[in-house]
């Protein structure tokens, strides 16, 4: 049961264009959503989060967006350069207690930043 | 800069031997993970540790165990390896609620 789900496996966008990257979760618990981005033979890096109790967080040419109702986020890349080209992983997570917050992924999407 | 270190970054291994992959991190970051990346499936949680000597199954724990005896250090082991156990496996700490940090992974191959 894939409770975060990236539905698309790879996106192309030129050079200077916005890229978005969507993602759908099903577990109403989740109040915690994280953006990561991965070159091969490497490990994740942490790109933005948001908190369930906003809609938007910014941070430079990055932006996720939260819709709690459609239980989807999005995350724009504006301007695109060729160095965003990675697989991007959304992530998501619940409260906890007692035990460690566990993050739960979806597949990753692929972009590829064309010149 | 929190840094989580694991001890391979390539490993082959053969059918039917033990397998230990280490990992640090130097932050004392209460919480550390084990996920493998598969194409298509992306990561998925083997298991998770809260604290020294605690460990919780994670959403495919079957083959593997884990030893956290130290905060710093949280191994994950291959009792007989099989080859659909060849994978890219990723170390991650965090700190409370915060989003996961993680090594550079271990490519293992199974042969």
């Amino acid at each position: 049961d894939q409770q975060v789900k990236q539905n698309s496996p790879s996106l192309s966008v030129q050079e200077g264009r916005i890229s978005i990257l969507n993602c759908d979760y099903t577990n109403s618990m989740f109040d915690y959503f994280l953006w990561y981005k991965k070159y091969p033979a490497e490990g994740p890096t942490f790109l933005i989060s948001i908190s369930s109790i906003k809609d938007k967080n910014e941070d430079g040419r990055f932006t996720v967006f939260l819709n709690k109702s459609a239980k989807h986020l999005s995350l724009h890349i504006v301007p695109s350069q060729p160095g965003d080209s990675a697989v991007y992983f959304c992530a998501a997570s619940a409260p906890h207690t007692g035990t460690a917050s566990k993050l739960t992924f979806g597949t990753g999407t692929r972009l590829q930043v064309t010149l | 800069d929190v840094k989580v270190t694991q001890s391979s970054r390539y490993l082959v291994k053969r059918t039917g031997e033990k397998v230990f992959l280490e990992c640090v991190q130097d932050m004392d970051h209460e919480n550390m993970f084990w996920y493998r990346q598969d194409p298509g499936l992306g990561l998925r949680l083997i298991y998770f540790s809260y604290d020294v000597k605690m460990k919780e199954k994670g959403d495919i724990p079957e083959g593997y165990s884990v030893s956290r005896e130290k905060k710093e250090r949280f191994s994950l082991i291959l009792e007989s390896a099989s080859t659909n156990q060849t994978s890219m496996y990723l170390c991650a700490s965090s700190l409370g609620s915060s989003g996961a940090f993680f090594g550079q992974g271990t490519r293992l191959t199974v042969v």
